[in-house]
């Protein structure tokens, strides 16, 4: 596809329940990220990918949260046994390569309301 | 302190006028500078890098980088009530983004 697609868009969970959140990143695209924005703040850094190596997890708020890219091209981000302050919206980007100066590209994100 | 520092505004300036935007960063081994629009309910959308010292212009937009301040700028001239949104400052460090909780900006006519 010609963007970051991210499904669902849309997402009412109840508390307690597990999710699943899927990233198509650009093709061609080898960095992968995950970032978390709360409604009134900036993207917050969740995890990265390189190809299929999840090279930097540090921003995972605790271990209910799960991410994978195992054949290196879709991701998807779990959580696990949701919690109301999970509600936010999860961001997708992507980029050619890693390093200073490449340029990110955000998907449209996918909305999370737990309830 | 945060990694990368705005002021959440909201900032109001009325149409044609210039507006400014501020960020500070605080690690000094970061080479690269984005400047993200979000407009409300959508994805942040790149509107311009910058990796040198110095001054890099791009239609209405000047990005402003002194990497001795830690200090990086976004002035926006003859705003228009389209440019009415969330501006975020962001920084590599050094293989991902860190990004400030943005400026809103507000262009009344």
């Amino acid at each position: 596809g010609a963007g970051v697609s991210q499904s669902p868009r849309y997402k009412v969970a109840k508390r307690g329940q597990d999710v699943a959140l899927r990233c198509d990143p650009i093709s061609g695209h080898v960095s992968l990220f995950w970032y978390q924005q709360a409604l009134g703040q900036g993207p917050e850094f969740l995890t990265y990918f390189q190809n299929e190596a999840q090279l930097d997890k540090s921003g995972l708020p605790s271990d209910r949260f799960f991410a994978e890219r195992p054949e290196g091209s879709v991701s998807t981000l779990k959580i696990q046994r949701t919690q109301q302050e999970d509600s936010a919206v999860y961001l997708c980007a992507s980029s050619w390569a890693a390093g200073q100066g490449n340029t990110i590209y955000f998907g449209e994100g996918s909305w999370l309301t737990v309830v | 302190q945060k990694e990368v520092e705005q002021n959440s505004g909201p900032l109001s300036v009325p149409e044609g006028a210039i507006a400014s935007l501020n960020c500070t960063y605080s690690d000094r081994g970061s080479q690269s500078f984005f400047w993200y629009r979000q407009y409300s309910g959508k994805s942040p959308e790149l509107i311009m890098s910058i990796y040198s010292n110095g001054d890099k212009e791009d239609g209405r937009f000047t990005a402003q980088l002194n990497k001795a301040s830690q200090y990086v700028s976004l002035l926006i001239r003859d705003s228009q009530p389209s440019d009415s949104a969330t501006y975020l400052c962001a920084v590599n460090v050094p293989d991902k983004l860190i990004f400030g909780t943005g400026t809103r900006l507000q262009v009344f006519p």
